[in-house]
C-alpha cells in the first residue's frame, strides 16, 4: 500500500537556524497538508496546498513558515529562523483529488527538536 | 477553542469487551468525521468516517454512531483486541471533501488487556 514518507524521522537544530522538513506524498494525490503535535497536546493543522499554491492556513502558519513543491514529488515545510516552541512533531498528509470524504493519509512525522 | 473535545484522556478495557470512546463538538458546521489511531513513533491512521448525513458506519469491528442534535461521535470497537492499543483521535472535517484542513481531538489513549 502507498505510503507518505517523511525524512528526517529526527531533527535537532538550534534556535535560529533554518530547518527543512521533507515530505514524499503518495504518487497520484493532489492535496498535501502540515499538522503539527506539540508534546502532550493535539494535532494542530498548519497548511494546505493545491495546484503549487497555498489552498489553506492556520493562525499558527505566520511569516516564519513556508511550503514548497519543488518537484514532482517532494513537498516541504521551512522554518526559517526557529524558536523553542517551534519543538513537535511535524506530521505530512496527502489525499487524493475532490474526493467527498477521502481521507488524508499521514506520514510517520519529523520530530524537530530545537536546542 | 476546542471545538472536537474528547473528555476520557484513557481508557482500559478487558480483551473480547466493547471498547467505546466519545467525542464531542461544537460547531454545528462539521459535516464529516473521522477517527484515526496512532500507534507510538507512527503516523495517524485512518480507520473509519462518517458523514453528517448518517448517524452509523460500520466496518467490520468498528462503528462509528453520530447524534447530531447531541453533537456526539462515538466509536465502537467490538471485540476490542490488544492490538487495539493505541491513541485514537476523533477529527472534524468542516468541508467534508479533500481540501479542507481536519481539526483534532486530544485523543483518547485505549489500552486492551489480555
Amino acid at each position: 500500500e502507498p505510503e507518505v514518507t517523511q525524512t528526517p524521522s529526527h531533527q535537532v537544530t538550534q534556535m535560529g537556524q533554518e530547518v527543512i522538513l521533507r515530505c514524499v506524498p503518495i504518487s497520484n494525490h493532489l492535496y498535501f497538508y502540515w499538522y503539527r503535535q506539540i508534546l502532550g497536546q493535539k494535532v494542530e493543522f498548519l497548511v494546505s496546498f493545491y495546484n503549487n499554491e497555498i489552498s489553506e492556513k492556520s493562525e499558527i502558519f505566520d511569516d516564519q513558515f513556508s511550503v514548497e513543491r519543488p518537484d514532482g514529488s517532494n513537498f516541504t515545510l521551512k522554518i526559517r529562523s526557529t524558536k523553542l516552541e517551534d519543538s513537535a512533531m511535524y506530521f505530512c498528509a496527502s489525499n487524493s483529488d475532490r474526493a467527498i470524504g477521502q481521507p488524508q493519509h499521514f506520514g510517520d512525522g519529523t520530530r524537530l527538536s530545537i536546542l | 477553542d476546542q471545538q472536537v473535545k474528547q473528555n476520557s484522556p484513557s481508557l482500559s478495557v478487558q480483551e473480547g469487551r466493547i471498547s467505546i470512546l466519545n467525542c464531542d463538538y461544537t460547531n454545528s458546521m462539521f459535516d464529516y468525521f473521522l477517527w484515526y489511531k496512532k500507534y507510538p513513533a507512527e503516523g495517524p491512521t485512518f480507520l473509519i468516517s462518517i458523514s453528517s448525513i448518517k448517524d452509523k458506519n460500520e466496518d467490520g469491528r468498528f462503528t462509528v454512531f453520530l447524534n447530531k442534535s447531541a453533537k456526539h461521535l462515538s466509536l465502537h470497537i467490538v471485540p476490542s483486541q490488544p492490538g487495539d492499543s493505541a491513541v485514537y483521535f476523533c477529527a472534524a472535517n468542516p468541508r467534508g471533501g479533500s481540501q479542507g484542513n481536519l481539526i483534532f481531538g486530544k485523543g483518547t489513549k485505549l489500552s486492551v488487556k489480555p
